[in-house]
């Protein structure tokens, strides 16, 4: 299966932990994406990168969150002393850059935490 | 901030009949595309139209983007039971690339 895929499906912690999840995307894809999604809500853009670049990061990530693609494969999204608000399914997409494409983004199956 | 709204919120029909689902978004866009998603699961992309485009078919699915207002539909035809799933509508900004701005979904129910 050449998708992108996402580590852990399910992750469940205690509030106050840090946690770590990995998205690994399609490998011709020079972009990838970080997207949160509550329940019964579209999903909500966090920030992406271009190659190893980290291109533009959404207000909604707090200083609590860093992500990295430090070799512009796969990358990591930390989360630092997690509160029950950051409960939700993590997303991950990654697209091949190009105007002809559209801006098509492939997505992983998620992550879902929960915070307790 | 969710650029849009799917419209309506839930729809539940028959197998076999149509759905028609709404979007619209707020700000000037290159393209829309439609996901769909199962429950828990992640997005699958289902189709995009250029913002120079009118209507687009693929299979069972038409799309219809209106940018005068603001607006798109996707007609789902011959429904199954395997449609049952949320569908968002999604828009980048005017440079394309960008990340992807969702509405809150049509949440669609089809009964055998």
């Amino acid at each position: 299966d050449t998708g992108v895929s996402q580590d852990p499906r399910h992750k469940i912690t205690k509030r106050g932990q840090n946690v770590t999840f990995r998205c690994d995307p399609i490998s011709e894809h020079n972009r990838l994406y970080w997207y949160r999604q509550t329940l019964g809500q579209g999903p909500e853009f966090l920030t992406y990168f271009q190659n190893e670049a980290q291109l533009e990061k959404s207000r909604l990530l707090s200083d609590r969150f860093s992500a990295e693609r430090p070799k512009g494969s796969f990358s990591t999204l930390e989360i630092q002393r997690t509160e029950q608000g950051d409960s939700a399914m993590y997303l991950c997409a990654s697209s091949r850059e190009g105007r002809a494409r559209g801006n098509e983004q492939f997505f992983g199956p998620g992550t879902r935490l929960t915070v307790l | 901030s969710q650029q849009g709204e799917e419209d309506p919120q839930a729809l539940s029909i028959q197998e076999g009949e149509n759905a028609t689902m709404n979007c619209s978004y707020k700000t000037s866009i290159n393209n829309l595309q439609w996901y769909r998603q199962n429950s828990g699961r992640g997005l699958v992309h289902l189709i995009l139209i250029r913002s120079n485009e009118r209507e687009k078919h693929s299979g069972r699915l038409r799309v219809t983007l209106d940018t005068s207002k603001k607006s798109s539909s996707l007609l789902i035809t011959a429904s199954r039971a395997a449609d049952t799933a949320s569908y968002f509508c999604a828009t980048d900004g005017r440079s394309g690339n960008t990340p992807l701005v969702f509405g809150k979904g049509t949440r669609l129910s089809v009964i055998a």
